[in-house]
């Protein structure tokens, strides 16, 4: 079974810039999460899809942060304009759905650096 | 005050010691307690998920949940030097999202 695919690995942008990150789920997984995990800290819930809608973005900035799934399967997640603050890890995740001990598979993630 | 607290570490200890990492939680509203091991630029990955207080085992690895004094802890017995990892508390109200600790660095001395 593939895992959760992430690109780009590694990002260096600078401040002001844009920059999107894309994610695909493992094949058949109806719940999909971004979330951010800054140096040093554990992952912070960014938003979370069900299929192609959103169940949860009220932790999201969504002055600069942008999100979609389209057709229920691959999620993007951009940033514009980035700030210095952005620079974190951000891994996606997806659980089949279902009952509520199905688990969460992560991503290898995508290390932002805004310089 | 932060939802999840958990210690930073780092925690060194020899091989074949016996290790002990804590969280605790202030939201009433967590039901299900797990515990990720994360590997140096690698995602993280599930070790352990429990639901009820008590101690559930998986190997090497004892889970216990205290929902009275809020308090989750997670032992690994023998532990081996590819133990060396962050381990990381998460909890969920039954929303299926995920609220982690700051994770607990440990590092297993050959």
């Amino acid at each position: 079974e593939a895992g959760v695919a992430q690109s780009p690995r590694y990002k260096i942008i600078e401040k002001r810039q844009s920059v999107a990150f894309w994610c695909n789920p493992i094949s058949g997984h109806a719940t999909l999460y971004w979330y951010q995990q800054i140096l040093g800290q554990g992952p912070k819930l960014l938003i979370q899809f069900q299929n192609n809608g959103v169940v949860d973005d009220s932790q999201l900035p969504k002055d600069r942060f942008s999100a979609e799934r389209l057709k229920g399967v691959d999620s993007t997640l951009k940033i514009q304009p980035a700030k210095l603050e952005d620079s974190a890890v951000y891994l996606c995740a997806s659980t089949q759905g279902g009952g509520q001990d199905t688990e969460a598979f992560f991503g290898q993630g995508t290390r932002l650096t805004v310089v | 005050q932060k939802e999840v607290e958990q210690d930073p570490g780092p925690l060194s200890v020899p091989e074949g010691a016996i290790v002990s990492l804590n969280c605790t939680y202030s939201n009433s509203a967590f039901q299900y307690f797990m515990w990720y091991r994360q590997y140096s630029r690698k995602g993280p990955e599930l070790l352990m998920y429990t639901y009820s207080s008590g101690n559930k085992e998986d190997g090497r690895f004892t889970a216990q949940v205290d929902k009275s004094s809020k308090y989750i802890s997670l032992f690994i017995r023998d532990s081996q030097p590819s133990d060396s990892a962050t381990y990381l508390c998460a909890m969920d109200t039954g929303r299926r999202a995920l609220t982690f600790g700051s994770g607990t660095r440990l590092q297993v001395q050959p």
